[in-house]
């Protein structure tokens, strides 16, 4: 079975820094866009970024480039979302989701792991 | 960066009926690279439809996608009772922007 499994709920602090993690399984790992989704509370879906975890080619949303940084390991088969220095509206749920086609940039996201909630809280 | 915007935003209708979603782009979007989700709460979203018009793995034929250009809809011929949701389009010409939701709700 294709699926992708997020890390587990966060608290964290202002000023703290995270890395969250997705990790996939039952397909090559190094052939798929991952990316992830921001959604903040009782709100809408926000398109962040993708990596190609075959050889780490990264892009960015404009509204996310310099605030994120999206990583892959494909040793372990795991993508990452981490921040250096979180704010409280860094507060909301994160996916990770697959492209649906081998290798191809301009794609829908057909495979969605299960969402990461970080919550700030001073 | 192409903006989505959804309408109406909320829909009341009852099963059996038919729900039309409307999805406009600030400016072209390339070879159809427009796709829908549904969202239930607590859940992660789910594709309907990607290339404007073809139905993911496993989505029944009540769903239907159409539009090119700049204007896109989703159609649900008939609704059922799972079907009350929000739902999202999304363009991934250029880069990837989602629109703000609609939420179809029961009447």
């Amino acid at each position: 079975e294709v699926q992708l499994v997020q890390s587990g709920a966060e608290v964290k602090k202002p000023g703290e820094s995270l890395k969250i993690s997705c990790k996939g399984s039952g397909y090559r790992f190094t052939s798929y866009w991952i990316g992830w989704v921001r959604q903040m509370p009782g709100k809408g879906l926000e398109w962040m970024g993708i990596i190609y975890p075959g050889d780490s080619d990264t892009r960015y949303s404009p509204s996310f480039q310099g605030q994120v940084t999206i990583s892959a390991d494909k040793s372990i088969s795991t993508a990452y979302l981490q921040w250096s220095s979180l704010k409280a509206s860094d507060t909301a749920m994160y996916y990770c989701a697959r492209h649906g086609l081998v290798g191809v940039i301009r794609d829908a996201f057909d495979i969605w792991g299960q969402g990461t909630m970080v919550t700030l809280s001073s | 960066e192409i903006v989505l915007t959804q309408s109406p935003g909320t829909l009341s209708l009852s099963p059996g009926e038919r729900a039309t979603l409307s999805c406009r782009a600030s400016q072209s979007v390339s070879s159809s690279y427009l796709a829908w989700y549904q969202q239930k709460p607590g859940q992660a979203p789910r594709l309907l439809i990607y290339g404007a018009s073809s139905r993911a793995t496993g989505i029944p034929d009540r769903f239907s996608g159409s539009g090119s250009g700049t204007d896109f809809a989703l159609t649900i011929s008939r609704l059922e009772p799972e079907d009350f949701a929000v739902y999202y389009c999304q363009q991934y010409g250029s880069s990837g922007t989602f629109g703000q939701g609609t939420k179809v709700e029961i009447k």
